[in-house]
């Protein structure tokens, strides 16, 4: 069974400071790789995904993430972060083949504060 | 277009009574799933409708009774909840059961 950590439970960073976010994941081969953001009340929103060929994948509103099979990590990166970008952010594992029926493994979270 | 939408946005429900929440997508997805989300926690996989039929249901309390009318409808029949139901409850679809996942804004339900 795959699993997923975010090591950091909160993060606080200035607006326009970069940002990263850490996720690895534990998963018997090339799993898909997923980052949501979400804020306060809201539902979950897709940054960006990985499920094969460039390492290296950008997303929605400046973010990006790179895939490293030989740490097990797919961390979200942003270089320059805004006030806006104050929210949970998941990390998500999906197991490939159809008996998986899609079932996402979600990290605990990373709560980023941004500061004037 | 990636919306998926979900009523009502919020609930207020006593013990004993019998609600159901709504979602629904029109991007001809084949699969629907329901979440439960406590606060400062991740979402819990609840159930996956794949082509209309329940793939998962993950050991779910018999209170909670899941519909997929058609491809584009997914309910949640709530009755005889508990208070500690209270919670986000979050609805997704994808093209397919392995897939990206697009969720819709939640329904907020507190049991009193």
């Amino acid at each position: 069974a795959q699993s997923v950590t975010q090591p950091d439970i909160h993060i606080t960073v200035s607006e326009g400071a970069s940002l990263e976010l850490r996720c690895n994941y534990s998963y018997g081969a090339t799993p898909y790789l997923f980052w949501y953001v979400q804020s306060p009340g809201q539902g979950l929103q897709l940054l960006l995904k990985y499920f094969s060929g460039d390492t290296l994948v950008q997303g929605i509103k400046g973010f990006e993430a790179e895939f490293k099979r030989s740490q097990s990590s797919f961390n979200l990166r942003k270089p320059s972060v805004h006030w806006s970008d104050a929210a949970e952010y998941f990390c998500a594992v999906g197991a490939r083949g159809t008996d998986s029926w899609g079932k996402l493994q979600f990290g605990a979270g990373t709560q980023v504060v941004v500061t004037p | 277009d990636t919306e998926v939408t979900q009523t009502p946005k919020h609930l207020v429900m006593g013990m004993t009574n019998k609600k159901s929440l709504k979602c629904e997508q029109h991007m001809g997805h084949r699969a629907m799933y329901w979440y439960k989300q406590k606060a400062k926690k991740p979402p819990e996989l609840m159930f996956v409708y794949s082509y209309e039929k329940l793939s998962i249901n993950e050991s779910v309390p018999s209170r909670f009774s899941p519909e997929c009318p058609n491809s584009s409808l997914l309910n949640l029949h709530l009755h005889a909840l508990q208070p500690e139901d209270s919670a986000l409850y979050l609805c997704a679809s994808s093209p397919a059961s392995v897939d990206t996942q697009y969720f819709g804004p939640g329904t907020r339900l507190t049991v009193l």
